[in-house]
């Protein structure tokens, strides 16, 4: 069965990065491509971007632009997602999901806390 | 501020029939046929229950259906039941550089 398991949770302080993966297993991973999705505290969703298993492109939300990198090893089938600089509010989970196009997510990893606080 | 507008909450009771709205523009919910939607329940992750519009994935019931007008895309849930309690996102592909948006999200309540 599908599945994609990320990393544990991680407090980090202002001003530093963060890289959470995000492992799969269950399917040909470099057939489908991988999305980020974060959610702040009692807020919605919100897209950070997506990329290509297969190829390595990606597609990121503008505001994150310059501060985001998502990559893959096909060799472990494991997604990563770096953030840097963090801020304050950048303290949300932050999850994966397997992403057949950008726009459409059918499988999610568990999740991953990230707070940032001095 | 959420770029596609959601209800903040709806309700109905066992059996009855709902629909949520997710309102966009041309250049997102109007313009292309890639809203999806995600059932979440609090404290786990976001379940895909609605693709291209109307597409239902492998294994989420019929009770649930989608459709769009113009710039607006709905969500329906028919015979409500107990577990439907969650709440529901819309998502769209955009033009602009933000490729993909969220609505704000509504929380579904059977009475």
């Amino acid at each position: 069965q599908v599945q994609l398991v990320q990393s544990g949770a991680e407090v980090k302080k202002p001003g530093a990065s963060v890289k959470v993966s995000c492992k799969a297993s269950g399917y040909t991973f470099t057939s489908y491509g991988i999305s980020w999705v974060r959610q702040a505290p009692g807020q919605g969703l919100e897209w950070m971007g997506w990329i290509s298993a297969y190829n390595g492109n990606t597609n990121y939300a503008q505001k994150l632009q310059g501060r985001v990198t998502m990559t893959t090893d096909t060799s472990t089938s494991t997604a990563y997602m770096e953030l840097r600089s963090l801020r304050s509010d950048d303290t949300a989970v932050y999850y994966c999901a397997r992403g057949s196009t950008v726009t459409t997510s059918d499988y999610w990893g568990q999740g991953t806390l990230v707070t940032v606080s001095s | 501020q959420s770029a596609l507008t959601q209800p903040a909450s709806v309700s109905g009771s066992p059996g009855q029939s709902i629909t949520i709205s997710c309102t966009g523009t041309s250049s997102d919910v109007g313009g292309y046929n890639y809203v999806s939607w995600y059932q979440q329940h609090p404290g786990k992750a976001p379940k895909l229950m609605i693709y291209d519009v109307s597409n239902r994935p492998s294994g989420v019931s019929n009770r649930f259906s989608g459709s769009k007008s113009g710039n607006t895309a709905s969500l329906t849930i028919s015979g409500l039941q107990a577990e439907d309690e969650a709440d529901y996102y819309c998502s769209s592909y955009t033009s602009s550089s933000t490729y993909v948006v969220f609505g704000g999200g509504t929380k579904l309540t059977v009475l």
